[in-house]
């Protein structure tokens, strides 16, 4: 079956800095892929939708100069969160699809920690 | 805008049958997709209806009724390693992709 790594699967980083989170689909090509955020005991909020070869769309309330998005190639999307605070601290996860028959194949997520 | 409302938890026991309902509010519907999710982990895709009517995996069972904006999932024969968050999800768009999210249903299975 489809396989979407994320890594890194866990991060802890110092408010005002950088953090780059990548999402690879291993055994597939996406055009699209989805980035979510997940903070404890609630649901998956889209973020944004990274498109191969072209800028993100952003959800409402998602800024796009902090969630930095970039899809270089077929099989890779990058977030960056830009000058983290705490308040970003949450699980991030991204999602690719083979086909609408497949489902949606999400990522491992990563669980960003800003102290 | 959309909106998936779902029940907040719901607890059985081994061997008993659990069934989550997913209402929904839409402008526009695609789909419904129910996904679980256990503790630390990412969700895990379980099935996804298009048209009305059911869908069976194994242990697992979906139904969509789109003149009712409802939709559920079913779970037989629970095994300790049900116990998940079970999420229902709406697509946003004619181009299968973005989802929506309902609240999640955390499922308690005891011995």
């Amino acid at each position: 079956g489809a396989v979407v790594s994320q890594h890194p699967s866990w991060v802890i980083c110092k408010s005002g800095t950088s953090v780059k989170i990548e999402c690879r689909s291993l055994d597939f090509q996406a055009t699209t892929m989805f980035w979510y955020r997940q903070f404890p005991k609630q649901s998956l909020m889209l973020m944004a939708t990274s498109n191969e070869g072209s800028k993100a769309t952003y959800e409402q309330g998602v800024e796009k100069d902090k969630f930095l998005i970039n899809h270089a190639s077929l099989t890779l999307s990058t977030l960056t969160v830009t000058s983290a605070h705490p308040e970003d601290s949450s699980f991030y996860i991204c999602s690719a699809s083979q086909g609408q028959l497949y489902g949606y194949t999400f990522g491992s997520g990563t669980r960003l920690t800003v102290v | 805008g959309q909106s998936l409302e779902q029940p907040s938890e719901v607890t059985a026991v081994e061997g008993a049958i659990v069934q989550i309902n997913c209402t929904y509010q839409t402008s526009g519907f695609y789909g419904l997709s129910w996904y679980q999710q256990h503790d630390g982990g990412a969700p895990t895709f379980l099935s996804y209806n298009a048209l009305d009517g059911l869908e069976e995996t194994g242990r697992f069972s979906s139904f969509l009724s789109r003149s009712d904006s409802y939709g559920y999932l079913l779970l037989q024969e629970l095994q300790m390693k049900d116990s998940a968050s079970y999420f229902c999800a709406s697509d946003l768009t004619d181009s299968w992709g973005k989802f929506q999210f309902g609240a999640g249903t955390q499922v308690v299975v005891t011995p």
